[in-house]
């Protein structure tokens, strides 16, 4: 079946770092989404894109919907000890079944105070 | 209030048995999903309903059975418990449109441990 890439697949950072993940596809999807799993709970929705070329923030945390409608990026700015969790992006491929999104692997962030 | 909630939140089982994990939905939404978390964190996903119809069948032993009795309810009763169901299952669910996309709402997960 499709799948994501999704890289890197754990990132260890000091307080404050900035931080950067991707997805890529070789098919073209019409969504992307970025979710975060805390611990113990679900993921939660931070992000959805619908265009090609959009670029999206949500407090210091900005994701782009790449213009080849193949991958898209999730930047986390000065990042603090709450953004630890798993960080998830999630797409919708053109020829979709039935809203059937297709996650990738997961970028697990640790941050060091 | 929660939006997508299931129950039970844990549930620790012997091999051969069979056990139900429901969830429910207050959002409206009109599509229910259950994917499962293996130890590596990955979601791949079982089943979907629309409107109480069954969308989505991934290749599932047939050993797990879901129900929707009504678009805000989607149930997993699985028989036979084995080892290897041991994981984190997810409901969520969604109102979206082609154009719009799927942006899921999820439950908070029920840790399956098949001993």
């Amino acid at each position: 079946g499709q799948q994501l890439n999704q890289s890197p697949q754990s990132m260890f950072i000091q307080e404050g770092e900035d931080v950067s993940m991707n997805c890529t596809s070789s098919s073209i999807f019409n969504t992307w989404l970025w979710y975060k799993q805390d611990p113990g709970e679900g993921p939660v929705l931070l992000i959805a894109l619908y265009k090609a070329g959009e670029l999206t923030s949500n407090g210091r945390l900005t994701a782009q919907f790449g213009i080849t409608r193949k991958d898209s990026f999730l930047n986390i700015s000065a990042s603090i000890p709450s953004d630890v969790g798993i960080y998830f992006c999630a797409g919708l491929p053109v020829y979709n079944q039935g809203g059937k999104l297709i996650f990738g692997q997961g970028t697990e962030l640790s941050v060091k105070p | 209030d929660t939006a997508v909630s299931q129950t039970p939140k844990y549930l620790v089982t012997q091999m051969g048995n069979d056990k139900s994990i429901k969830c429910e939905q207050n959002l409206g939404h009109d599509t229910m999903y259950w994917y499962k978390q293996d130890s590596k964190k990955f979601l791949k996903i079982m089943f979907s309903y629309n409107n109480k119809e069954l969308i989505i069948n991934e290749t599932v032993p047939n050993r797990f059975s879901p129900k929707s009795p009504d678009k805000a309810h989607l149930n997993l009763h699985i028989n036979s418990l084995e080892l290897g169901d041991s994981a984190v299952y997810f409901c969520a669910s969604s109102q979206g449109s082609r154009t719009r996309g799927y942006g899921y709402t999820f439950g908070s997960g029920t840790r399956l441990t098949v001993v």
